[in-house]
């Protein structure tokens, strides 16, 4: 069964501080993977993709990691802003019988305390 | 902004009924994919269509249908609504057939919230 699971289900972190949210999925056959950033009651935000062959990716503060052998991805946040706090979803991409397949994960929601 | 509208922005109804929510994709985007996000939950993927025709299908009520016009707008129609329809209602648009899968980006629009009573 595509699976994509993200850990933790929330955390708070002073501003300035480092933190880094999981991801892992059971997708097959996988083609790519995302994160979003998603502000309250707003559309979702897409900040990184990586493909298989693909294992890091940044975007400013931002950096995801994937390792397609374990199948896990990471995304790591430098130095918080209170403007980070947001829901961090990962959402993975297969493609099957000639349709594309979006599995998403339920987010990390991620709150950055003064 | 991203570029995608939505309308209306928000949608007060009873149930049983239908309503039609509207999505306007980014100027060139031929891919629509349309979410249900409920309270506190996680995107739920609905349906995606490609330049009119559906293109993929995620977990979409026989309730609901959408479709994709000519000039790219499209609709998500739901009907015989139930209080568990009640949730945040995404739209989003990508310029290639295959959108996220080969890798495009996707762009969210503001979202419709229905709340059904």
């Amino acid at each position: 069964k595509n699976q994509v699971e993200q850990s933790p289900q929330s955390l708070i972190i002073l501003e300035g501080k480092n933190c880094t949210l999981q991801c892992n999925y059971t997708v097959s056959p996988f083609s790519n993977l995302r994160w979003y950033k998603q502000d309250t009651g707003r559309g979702p935000v897409s900040l990184t993709i990586m493909t298989f062959s693909e294992n890091t990716k940044s975007n400013g503060r931002y950096t995801a990691t994937l390792d397609a052998d374990t199948k896990q991805s990471s995304l790591h946040i430098t130095a918080s802003q209170l403007s980070d706090s947001a829901s961090y979803i990962c959402v993975v991409s297969a493609e099957t019988g000639g349709y594309n397949k979006l599995i998403f994960g339920a987010g990390t929601r991620l709150a950055v305390h003064p | 902004d991203s570029g995608v509208t939505q309308t209306p922005k928000h949608l007060i109804t009873a149930t049983g009924q239908r309503v039609t929510l509207r999505c306007s994709p980014r100027s060139g985007d031929l891919s629509v994919y349309w979410y249900q996000q409920s309270l506190d939950q996680g995107l739920q993927f609905l349906i995606q269509y490609y330049n009119g025709e559906e293109r993929a299908k995620g977990n979409i009520l026989e309730r609901f249908s959408a479709q994709q016009f000519p000039d790219l707008h499209s609709e998500l129609n739901l009907s015989s609504l139930e209080l568990g329809d009640s949730a945040l209602y995404f739209c989003a648009s990508s310029v290639g057939i295959w959108g996220a899968v080969k890798g495009d980006t996707q762009y969210f629009g503001p979202g419709t919230r229905l709340t059904v009573l």
